[in-house]
Order: C-alpha cells, then sequence, then structure tokens
C-alpha cells in the first residue's frame, strides 16, 4: 500500500530557531514530492514540488530535500516567524500518463512557533 | 483570480438529508479534485477530473457520495443521504495539466467546507 509517514506528529519552537520536518514514503511508482503549508481553517497551499531527479528545492526560507533512494525527504524551516505556525503536508505524486498527478498524502506535522 | 471557489463555508445537516458541496475551479483550469480530511485520516483524494470527466473515483467511499462536473468552471459533490461519519472538511483543488509539460502542475486548493451531520 502507497504510504507517506511524517515526523515528528507535532512541534513546538522559538521564533527565530530553525527545525526540520521528516517525510519516508513508500509510494511507487514515484514521480514527484511536495511540501504543503495549510493554515488553520484554510486549504493545503504548495510550498515545494521536486521531481525525483532534483535532491533539493528552496522557496524563501522553506528547503525541502529529497532523496529518492532511501525515499527520505526534509523540509527545512530557517529563522522561524510566527506565521509559520501551520501544518506542514508532504505529498508524493504517483506516475501516471495521461492525466494530472494523483497525490497520497501524509498526516501532517502541526508546527508551533512561540515568543 | 478568485481562486478556487467553494460553497457553502460551513454546512450542518441532520443525519439522512442530503448535503450538497459546491466548486468553481480557476477559470482555465482542466483538472479538478475533492478531498475529504479528516483528523484520524488527513487528506484523501475522492475523486478527480480531467477536462469534466471523471478520471478516478477509487476514493469514493460508497454509493452514497456522487460528483459531477457538468461544464469546465462547475463541480458538485453529494451525499444522499448523510451519516455522522461523513462529518469532515471537503476541500476542491483545481489544476492546469498540459500533456508532456516539462513543469509538474501546481494544485490550487479551495478554502474547504466543513461539514457537520449529526
Amino acid at each position: 500500500k502507497n504510504q507517506v509517514e511524517q515526523s515528528p506528529q507535532s512541534l513546538i519552537i522559538l521564533e527565530g530557531k530553525n527545525c526540520t520536518l521528516q517525510c519516508n514514503y513508500t509510494v511507487s511508482p514515484f514521480s514527484n514530492l511536495r511540501w504543503y503549508k495549510q493554515d488553520t481553517g484554510r486549504g493545503p497551499v504548495s510550498l515545494t514540488i521536486m521531481t525525483f531527479s532534483e535532491n533539493t528545492k528552496s522557496n524563501g526560507r522553506y528547503t525541502a530535500t529529497l532523496d529518492a533512494d532511501t525515499k527520505q525527504s526534509s523540509l527545512h524551516i530557517t529563522a522561524s516567524q510566527l506565521s509559520d505556525s501551520a501544518s506542514y503536508i508532504c505529498v508524493v505524486s504517483l506516475s501516471r500518463g495521461g492525466t494530472a498527478s494523483k497525490l497520497t498524502f501524509g498526516t501532517g506535522t502541526r508546527l508551533q512557533v512561540t515568543l | 483570480d478568485a481562486g478556487v471557489i467553494q460553497s457553502p463555508r460551513h454546512e450542518v445537516t441532520e443525519m439522512g438529508q442530503e448535503v450538497t458541496l459546491r466548486c468553481k475551479p480557476i477559470s482555465g483550469h482542466n483538472s479538478l479534485f475533492w478531498y475529504r480530511q479528516t483528523m484520524m485520516r488527513g487528506l484523501e483524494l475522492l475523486i478527480y477530473f480531467n477536462n469534466n470527466v471523471p478520471i478516478d473515483d477509487s476514493g469514493m467511499p460508497e454509493d452514497r457520495f456522487s460528483a459531477k462536473m457538468p461544464n469546465a468552471s462547475f463541480s458538485t459533490l453529494k451525499i444522499q443521504p448523510s451519516e455522522p461519519r461523513d462529518s469532515a472538511v471537503y476541500f476542491c483543488a483545481s489544476t492546469k495539466y498540459t500533456l508532456g509539460a516539462q513543469v509538474v502542475e501546481t494544485q490550487y486548493f479551495g478554502p474547504g467546507t466543513r461539514l457537520l451531520v449529526l
């Protein structure tokens, strides 16, 4: 069964600190991996998308890494801000031809940034 | 662009009643997705359409759920009859998919409909 596992489930950090979120997947055949940010009460918003040939992708203070051999990804947040408080969801896409990607979602890491 | 529009934003209904959720995708997008999110199971794909045609409905939980996309700018997800276990947030997402494109498409999510079935 295709699965996406994330850790930790939740995390509390002080404003200004860095943190790293982990994602392990068993989805096959793998097409691409995405990280989404979901604020409370809102829909997920895409942060990064990496294909199997990419091993890092940045979006401002967010940097995602991908190791397709070990099927692991991480999302590193630098100099955290209060507005980073949200759920971060790892999403893996199956390879499929002819139509848009079918996504498998992790259950997310709930991040809280405090003063 | 207004983004993906969903209505209603909140719905409270009694068990056995029919519920209809609505979605307007981003103009120009040709793929539309319905997802359900719960605390226990996270986000799950229910069904998706490409060019108004249902491509994969393997995530639809049972016959009580049905989805339609009569045109490129409108889709509905219907639950009849509704049950308490259907309580969840239902998201609609859209994207523009181009066969053979080098860039992986981004899915844009709506704000969701929070459904509570009593």
